[in-house]
């Protein structure tokens, strides 16, 4: 079955402790994107991959790292979170961009920081 | 900046009645424009995309039309059911955004029966 895959579903953690969600796609998607839900803001993109070893800064990039070492996975990093991170994570996929592209997202991190 | 603005919150309407739900963009010219459907807890699913140079366009009980003069998207559900209740984004894209995809807020669409 086509999908994109984010672990953990649900995450607490406590205020500077590094953290990792990962997210895989097996659709060979060339392009790889991570959003973050807030209540009233909606959907805020934190940083997208175009390919391999190719990624940018979305809209929200501060206090998160990405890498695309290979093309099936986008891990998102948090390597010091801070409460302002408590938030739904959603990673998403499409075959080659966002043009023309629809994107298909994972069933969402909820990640709570203390 | 760009700027997404989708018509109320929410939105309850009969079931039966058509809903209507509308987009509006500023600041930039989008190449497409994206509907998705998002239920609680869940993440948004791929409904319909229409360019900039089609005016209208269907799927099943679904429409979505475009205008680039007025920037604005229309999206429509006819004959609509308690299962349509989701909450729809509107997402324009393309152009000078490549890599990037802006959501609107989104609107809670409620049915009953």
């Amino acid at each position: 079955e086509a999908q994109v895959t984010q672990n953990p579903r649900y995450l607490i953690t406590v205020t500077g402790k590094k953290l990792t969600v990962t997210c895989s796609q097996n659709m060979n998607h060339e392009y790889m994107s991570w959003y973050r839900q807030d209540p009233g803001l909606g959907l805020r993109q934190i940083y997208y991959s175009m390919n391999v070893e190719v990624t940018d800064k979305g809209d929200v990039p501060e206090g998160y790292k990405v890498s695309r070492k290979e093309k099936r996975n986008f891990p998102l990093i948090l390597e010091s979170p801070s409460p302002n991170q408590t938030s739904l994570y959603f990673c998403a996929s499409s075959l080659r961009g966002t043009a023309n592209e629809k994107l298909f997202f994972g069933s969402g991190t909820q990640l709570s920081v203390l | 900046s760009q700027k997404i603005e989708q018509n109320s919150e929410a939105l309850n309407i009969q079931e039966g009645k058509t809903a209507t739900l509308t987009c509006n963009y500023t600041n930039y010219s989008p190449a497409y424009l994206q509907w998705y459907r998002q239920d609680p807890g869940r993440g948004p699913v791929f409904l319909l995309l229409i360019r900039e140079n089609e005016k209208e366009k269907r799927k099943e009980r679904l429409k979505v039309t475009f205008d680039t003069t007025l920037k604005q998207s229309l999206f429509h559900i006819t004959a609509s059911q308690p299962a349509d209740s989701a909450t729809y984004l509107c997402a324009p894209g393309g152009g000078s955004t490549l890599g990037r995809l802006y959501f609107g807020r989104g609107t809670q669409l409620t049915v009953w029966p």
